[in-house]
């Protein structure tokens, strides 16, 4: 299994304000995703990550509110820009291996007030 | 589409009973994986079992089981003689990579509480 790191592990930030989350890898991997977990709720995709190529969003998650960067098989970025209080959620990162499997990263709490 | 349906959103038992979590999913396909993850108060995703939808065995871990049957298409979970620490949020989710490549959906959760 991979060994996620994300950073910061939690943040409080104020309205319209972006914060940017990290994700590092043990490994490399091919597909790294992005997940939200708004608070009491269960995980959403936000968008997949290939390196090499441009994220692919999930139906109601756009580019300019979450852009997101994959430099690298180990490392990518997801920025929550222009936050407001709806924003307040877990981001959690996950990298996947075919056969299908996910691991997760510790999640990033964020706040925003 | 693809679906998957917690119905228990919290439950509560005492400690060393025995608590089962249920899970039923849909999809279309034949081919797919399940799995249990275990979300601790800290937040973290603690990845517990993943079946293939070709491998209807139950599987024992431990003080953890799981019943998967397609008939009903369920994928049970049940912890025996409960502690405290399984006090979490679980998490059922469902991938079919041959239709939506490597996306997980997941269930919306079953909070257990482990009452000492």
């Amino acid at each position: 299994s991979a060994v996620i790191s994300q950073k910061p592990s939690r943040d409080i930030c104020q309205r319209g304000t972006s914060l940017t989350i990290q994700c590092q890898v043990d490994s490399q991997v091919t597909m790294m995703f992005w997940y939200r977990q708004q608070p009491g709720q269960s995980l959403t995709l936000i968008a997949t990550a290939n390196q090499g190529s441009e994220a692919t969003y999930e139906s109601g998650f756009v580019i300019d509110k979450f852009p997101i960067s994959r430099p690298n098989l180990t490392f990518s970025t997801l920025t929550v820009s222009n936050m407001s209080p709806e924003d307040s959620s877990i981001y959690l990162c996950s990298v996947g291996s075919g056969p299908p499997e996910q691991y997760f990263g510790p999640g990033t709490r964020l706040t925003v007030t | 589409a693809q679906k998957v349906t917690q119905a228990q959103t919290e439950i509560s038992v005492v400690e060393k009973e025995d608590v089962t979590l249920d899970c039923v999913y849909e999809t279309r396909d034949t081919t797919y994986y399940l799995f249990w993850y275990k979300q601790p108060p800290s937040g973290e995703l603690v990845f517990l079992i993943r079946r293939n939808s070709f491998d209807e065995q139950n599987e024992i871990s431990g003080r953890y089981s799981w019943n998967f049957q397609k008939s009903t298409s369920s994928f049970n979970f049940t912890i025996t003689a409960s502690q405290v620490v399984d006090s979490a949020v679980y998490f059922c989710a469902l991938s079919d990579p041959s239709n939506t490549g490597n996306q997980f959906y997941f269930g919306t959760g079953t909070s257990l509480t482990v009452i000492p």
